[in-house]
Order: C-alpha cells, then sequence, then structure tokens
C-alpha cells in the first residue's frame, strides 16, 4: 500500500490552464504538506494543513489554493499556469507532534508547463 | 529557523564509509537534526535524527557535538544504490501543529565501483 500518493505523476500543460494535483495519505497522519521543488532542487515549503485547518502558508501566488476536503486528502489547484511554475511538487504527511523525522513524501508530481 | 550549510557534492566508492557533515550554527534550544535522502525521481526518505551525541539505526549513524552547531552523517560501507541527495535540516516544531521542515541545498553523493 502507497503511503503518500499523488496524482497524476506526470502533467503536460499550456500556459494559462488550470490543474490540479490530488494528494492522499492512508497513515492516519494530522498534517499534510506541499512542497515545491525547482529546477535546481531547492525543496521549498508551499502549504501545510493539520486536521484541514491551514497553518503554513508560505510567499505563494495567490493562483495556487490548496484544499483539504478530510486530513488524509490535500489537493493543490494551479490557476493561470505560468512557465515558472515548472517543477515537481511533493505532497507529504506527518504526525501532529512530529519534530521532523515522521515525514512521509510522496513520489512528486513533475509539472510541465509549455 | 536555522539554516544549514553541508558540501554540494561527495564522491566515494563501493564500500567505503561516507562522512557528510552539516553546520548549523544558530541552531536553537528546541530543534532536531534530522537527515532525509533522496533517489530521483522519488520524495525524500527519512534516514535518522538526533538532539544531541550519537545515533544509530540500521542505515546510518549520526554524530553531533555538545554545541550541536554541527552534525555528521556516516554511511558504513556503501554501495551503489546510497548514490542519492542527502540532505540535513533542523526542524522546529510549529505550536499550531506540524513541522516546517527547510530544505537546504543538499549534497549529492555518487558511489562508484
Amino acid at each position: 500500500d502507497t503511503a503518500v500518493s499523488q496524482t497524476p505523476k506526470y502533467l503536460v500543460t499550456q500556459m494559462g490552464n488550470d490543474k490540479s494535483i490530488k494528494c492522499e495519505q492512508n497513515l492516519g497522519h494530522d498534517t499534510m504538506y506541499w512542497y515545491k521543488q525547482d529546477s535546481k532542487k531547492f525543496l521549498k515549503i508551499m502549504f501545510s494543513y493539520n486536521n484541514k485547518e491551514l497553518i503554513i502558508n508560505e510567499t505563494v501566488p495567490n493562483r495556487f489554493s490548496p484544499k483539504s476536503p478530510d486530513k488524509a486528502h490535500l489537493n493543490l489547484h494551479i490557476n493561470s499556469l505560468e512557465l515558472g511554475d515548472s517543477a515537481v511538487y511533493f505532497c507529504a504527511s506527518s504526525q501532529d507532534q512530529g519534530t521532523g523525522d515522521g515525514y512521509t513524501f510522496g513520489s512528486g508530481t513533475r509539472l510541465t508547463v509549455v | 529557523l536555522a539554516k544549514t550549510t553541508q558540501p554540494i557534492s561527495m564522491d566515494s566508492y563501493e564500500g567505503q564509509e561516507v562522512n557528510i557533515t552539516c553546520s548549523h550554527n544558530n541552531i536553537a534550544t528546541n530543534d532536531y537534526i534530522t537527515w532525509y535522502q533522496q533517489f530521483p525521481s522519488q520524495g525524500p526518505r527519512f534516514i535518522i535524527q538526533g538532539y544531541k551525541t550519537k545515533v544509530t539505526n540500521e542505515v546510518a549513524s549520526l554524530f553531533i557535538p555538545a554545541d550541536r552547531k554541527s552534525s555528521t552523517l556516516s554511511l558504513p560501507r556503501v554501495s551503489l544504490s546510497d548514490t542519492a541527495v542527502y540532505y540535513c535540516l533542523v526542524g522546529l516544531r510549529l505550536t499550531g501543529g506540524g513541522n516546517k521542515l527547510t530544505f537546504g541545498t543538499g549534497t549529492q553523493l555518487k558511489v562508484e565501483l
């Protein structure tokens, strides 16, 4: 069983389109995250939800909107896609009391905007 | 959040011990030191975590001096499959729950025959 699963794995789309990436975790974790990894391999946190409540919102354009229907799911919707949005997006989850050891990452969604 | 500094890349040969050192001069009292491993086309994977002194598990050892301003990840007898990027992080537990991990540039370890 995949602990943190993301769909789709690859996404190629044109500028200006709207797309969504879905994430689900079956670990029973309370907190979920979205990270962005750019071409230089820097991993940056974008959002974090704890029990469906937004607790971290880094400096991310308003075009990015996370949604957490329940604590097992955290989806990412992106409006008006731009070339600079091309990256690998990772979903992750952790226990509420985690100090950094309990992160489980998904395998990533490679987004290419053309 | 404490910033970390680690070598950009390291090369090694199969069977050797590899030590990757990370500097975190402004680590806070409550911060833990955590190492993650990332293979190409995969998400990072937890390796080991420590607060002070030495921690050992089935994968690696983590050495942390008394001042905690640096740490060293030790991989015994590496193999080709250990070729990956290794990230050193210091984590701070947030009041509202969850944890905001800040990843640095990581160290690209290349293991050859």
